[in-house]
């Protein structure tokens, strides 16, 4: 079957301008997780979702990102006013059962967004 | 910020030789995950151990949990240049479904 699919796989922007990157999970998992990851460092949690709820977005830098997961499937990563600093491979993945269940969280190939 | 700390950042080695890595942690977990990343991009998941068990296997993979030291290991044997990869621990502790990962190790097999 599918596995979770990123959109777009590389996404260049300039300073100051806005960005969404999509996610598509495994089809019926119920917990999906937004992670960024810098060069040469291993991924930070961003925000998880339980279905359509944000459960856990303590990672978030800022109030320039937001994530949303209207119908509990797919989610939108959204940042404004980027800045270079925000420059990562942005990985997203999904568990089938409830967060917690100690599940294999299943990655997609991340989006690389690089900020001029 | 990142609690697992890999050991060591780079390894070296032959084909056929085994590879040992090392993950230290610091907080109490619920369970503690390896996975690997090709060319920096998807993870693919390896293994999982709970915080109750201290040994498990996975065809050439084997992985220890030490609780009270709050580490793990890693041991690939017989390698092959395809593993040729990132290696990341991860633990599930702080909060359900949070993962958080240690910096990797770069494994790297020659043929």
């Amino acid at each position: 079957g599918a596995g979770v699919s990123q959109t777009p796989s590389n996404k260049v922007t300039e300073k100051g301008k806005y960005v969404e990157l999509r996610c598509d999970p495994i089809s019926g998992h119920t917990a999906l997780y937004w992670y960024r990851q810098s060069l040469g460092q291993g991924p930070e949690f961003l925000i998880y979702f339980q279905g359509t709820g944000a459960a856990d977005d303590s990672g978030l830098p800022n109030d320039r990102f937001f994530a949303v997961r209207p119908e509990g499937s797919v989610s939108t990563l959204k940042i404004q006013r980027t800045e270079r600093g925000d420059s990562a491979v942005y990985l997203c993945a999904s568990t089938p059962g409830l967060a917690g269940d100690g599940d294999t969280q299943y990655f997609g190939p991340g989006t690389r967004l690089t900020v001029l | 910020s990142q609690q697992g700390e890999e050991d060591p950042q780079a390894l070296s080695i032959q084909e056929g030789e085994n590879a040992t890595m090392n993950c230290s942690y610091k907080t109490s977990i619920n369970n503690l995950q390896w996975y690997r990343q090709n060319s920096g991009r998807g993870l693919v998941h390896l293994i999982l151990i709970r915080s109750n068990e201290r040994e498990k296997h996975s065809g050439r993979l084997r992985v220890t949990l030490d609780t009270s030291k709050k580490s793990s290991s890693l041991l690939i044997t017989a390698s092959r240049a395809a593993d040729t990869a990132s290696y990341f621990c991860a633990t599930d502790g702080t909060s359900y479904g949070k993962l958080t990962f240690g910096q990797g190790t770069i494994l790297t097999v020659h043929p």
